[in-house]
């Protein structure tokens, strides 16, 4: 059973380029997260879903898009990255009631 | 707004003794849920404790126990016969509609032999 499983784990973008990070769940939640990790920040929240077909943004969702076409997929997309959005990113899932099972991170640096 | 404090950037203990972990958090909600979560230089999130605000009774998991008070707005973490493996940052949450997750900014634990 894998969880929630993120892709890449690792990547360096130049400012401007575009790139999608995606995240992926095999434990049919409906509610799926995208987080930013900063040093000394905690995670916050980008955007997050509540079902296939449903997004809604959270405390910092300037810069980024997300997709929800299969409920068990969530993507993270950056159309124009910069060197501000240089963090690690975690997706996780739930279902109401229950706790969130994290993803094992994305760290993107923009350069 | 809801906030989560987490006054103690940095906590050291010996191997096998006692320490406690300060959380406290500001909602006007009734109904929340109440996490710590650890995380290793893996960078991997792993869930130590949850608490519904609902339940009297602190939560307790081994050798991992809650200090929940309510009215307070205080939900600390005691680590108990503390080990190696302990040493993370410990990010204290709570979840709020749709578990969104409401994070502090952390604590280091530092477990020396």
């Amino acid at each position: 059973n894998a969880g929630v499983t993120q892709t890449p784990k690792f990547r360096v973008l130049k400012t401007g380029q575009s790139m999608t990070l995606l995240c992926a769940q095999d434990m049919n939640h409906e509610y799926m997260y995208w987080y930013r990790q900063d040093p000394g920040m905690g995670l916050r929240l980008i955007h997050y879903s509540v079902g296939e077909g449903t997004t809604a943004k959270g405390e910092v969702p300037d810069g980024y898009n997300v997709s929800r076409l299969k409920k068990q997929n969530f993507l993270l997309g950056l159309e124009s990255a910069a060197p501000s959005q240089t963090s690690v990113y975690f997706c996780a899932s739930s279902q109401a009631n229950t706790e969130a099972f994290f993803g094992q991170g994305t760290r993107l640096t923009v350069v | 707004a809801q906030t989560v404090t987490q006054s103690q950037p940095e906590m050291s203990v010996q191997e096998a003794e006692t320490v406690t972990l300060s959380c406290t958090y500001d909602t006007s909600e009734s109904d929340y849920y109440l996490f710590w979560y650890k995380q290793p230089p893996s960078r991997q999130m792993i869930l130590v404790i949850r608490q519904e605000a609902y339940k009297q009774q602190n939560a307790t998991e081994n050798r991992f126990s809650v200090n929940f008070q309510k009215a307070a707005k205080s939900f600390s973490l005691k680590i108990s016969d503390s080990q190696l493996g302990d040493a993370a940052m410990y990010f204290c949450a709570f979840a709020t509609g749709f578990q969104k997750l409401v994070f502090g900014t952390g604590t280091r634990l530092l477990v020396s032999p």
